[in-house]
Parts: C-alpha cells; sequence; structure tokens
C-alpha cells in the first residue's frame, strides 16, 4: 500500500514570496491534515478536512496561509507571503477518519525563508 | 486545552538497556494515544495506537501502557539497539473537537 506523499520535499523562498505544497494521501482515507512542525517542537496541526470539507482550521493563519482539498482526495497548502517565522516542516498526514483512527505520516517538506 | 508533555527532552542510554519514555496529558478526554518515530529529516513513522479503552499495546521489543485517568501514558523499549536512536513523539487525539495535540518528544540516543 502506497504511503502518504508530499511534494516538493524541500524548498527555499526570500520573505514575502508565495509557496504551494502538494500532498497525496493514503487511498481511501477520508481524513487528510497538515502540521506545522518548527525545529525541536512537536508538529502543531494547521487545518483538518473530512473529505473535501474543513473540520478544524482554528490555528491556520488565514491571513497568509490558505489549504484546499478538491474533490476530496489532493490537497495544496499555501503560503503568501511567507515569513521568516514560516520556516519549519510541513506535515501531511491522513487517517480513514476522525475519532480513533491512526494518522500515518509524509516525509513531510522542509520550508526555508530567507 | 490539552497540554502535553513528554520527558526527559533527551536520554542516552548503552546499548542493551531497557528504557522507558513517558508523555503525560492534562484532559483525560480522548479517543486515543498514539507513539510516534521521528529520524532526522524524515516524517514521522507510527509506532502502536493505545485506544483509550485500552491499556498497553504490543509490537516487538515495543510496549505502551496507558492510564487515562491519571494523563499518562509510557512507552517501553526492551534491548535497546543503535538503530532505535531517533526522537520519541506522543499524541493525543480529544474526543472534544477530534484534534490531536503532539508532545514536544523525547531525542534517545543508543550508544553501541
Amino acid at each position: 500500500e502506497a504511503g502518504v506523499a508530499q511534494s516538493p520535499r524541500y524548498k527555499i523562498i526570500e520573505k514575502r514570496q508565495s509557496v504551494a505544497f502538494w500532498c497525496n494521501p493514503i487511498s481511501g482515507h477520508a481524513t487528510l491534515y497538515w502540521y506545522q512542525q518548527i525545529l525541536g517542537q512537536g508538529p502543531k496541526l494547521l487545518i483538518q478536512f473530512q473529505n473535501n470539507g474543513v473540520v478544524d482550521d482554528s490555528q491556520l493563519p488565514k491571513d497568509r496561509f490558505s489549504a484546499e482539498r478538491l474533490k476530496g482526495v489532493d490537497s495544496t497548502l499555501k503560503i503568501q507571503p511567507a515569513k521568516l517565522e514560516d520556516s519549519a516542516v510541513y506535515l501531511c498526514a491522513s487517517s480513514l477518519g476522525t475519532g480513533g483512527y491512526e494518522q500515518f505520516f509524509g516525509p513531510g517538506t522542509r520550508l526555508t525563508v530567507l | 486545552k490539552q497540554e502535553v508533555t513528554q520527558i526527559p527532552a533527551a536520554l542516552s542510554v548503552p546499548e542493551g538497556e531497557n528504557l522507558v519514555l513517558n508523555c503525560s496529558f492534562t484532559d483525560s478526554a480522548i479517543y486515543n494515544l498514539q507513539w510516534f518515530r521521528q529520524d532526522p529529516g524524515k516524517g514521522l513513522t507510527s509506532l502502536l495506537l493505545i485506544q483509550s479503552s485500552q491499556r498497553e499495546q504490543t509490537s516487538g521489543r515495543l510496549n505502551a501502557s496507558l492510564d487515562k485517568s491519571s494523563g499518562r501514558s509510557t512507552l517501553y523499549i526492551a534491548a535497546s539497539q543503535p538503530g532505535d536512536s531517533a526522537t520519541y513523539l506522543c499524541a493525543v487525539r480529544s474526543n472534544t473537537g477530534n484534534q490531536f495535540y503532539f508532545g514536544t518528544g523525547t531525542s534517545l540516543t543508543v550508544i553501541p
């Protein structure tokens, strides 16, 4: 079974530029998560989708971050414009559903903002 | 809001030792608790998932316990090996809002 795919793996941009990350979850997984992991910290949930609807985006900085999951499969996370403090690893995860299901993570995208 | 704490932040042990990693959480209203391993520059690998109704789960040399009433979980690693060196993270899933909350991790080094 293929795991969660993410691209790109690495991205370096200058502040005020825009960047987008892509995630393809495990086939059949209805729930998709985007996390931000700053160096030395645990992952922080940014947004959670159930199919193509948003379940929780309370910690998403909506003035600069946006995410979508068209057709309930792939998802894109965008930052526009980027700030220095956005430098982090962006992790995508998926699970069969909400509730007691196990999460599976992709390899992450390491973003460096100069 | 759920707070998840992992102590110690770093641990170094000689190969072959048994060890225990700790995770504590402030709100017992959880669906489950999941332990992960993270290697440098990599994503998270799921190790064990314990549902709120369970007391423990085992996989190979790993055993995780859950005491929901006291807000604690432990991950026991038997006969540690250098390949076990990684950061270990625990995450709890709240059943009020479905959010996952992560600890900051324990960085484990197993010395050959």
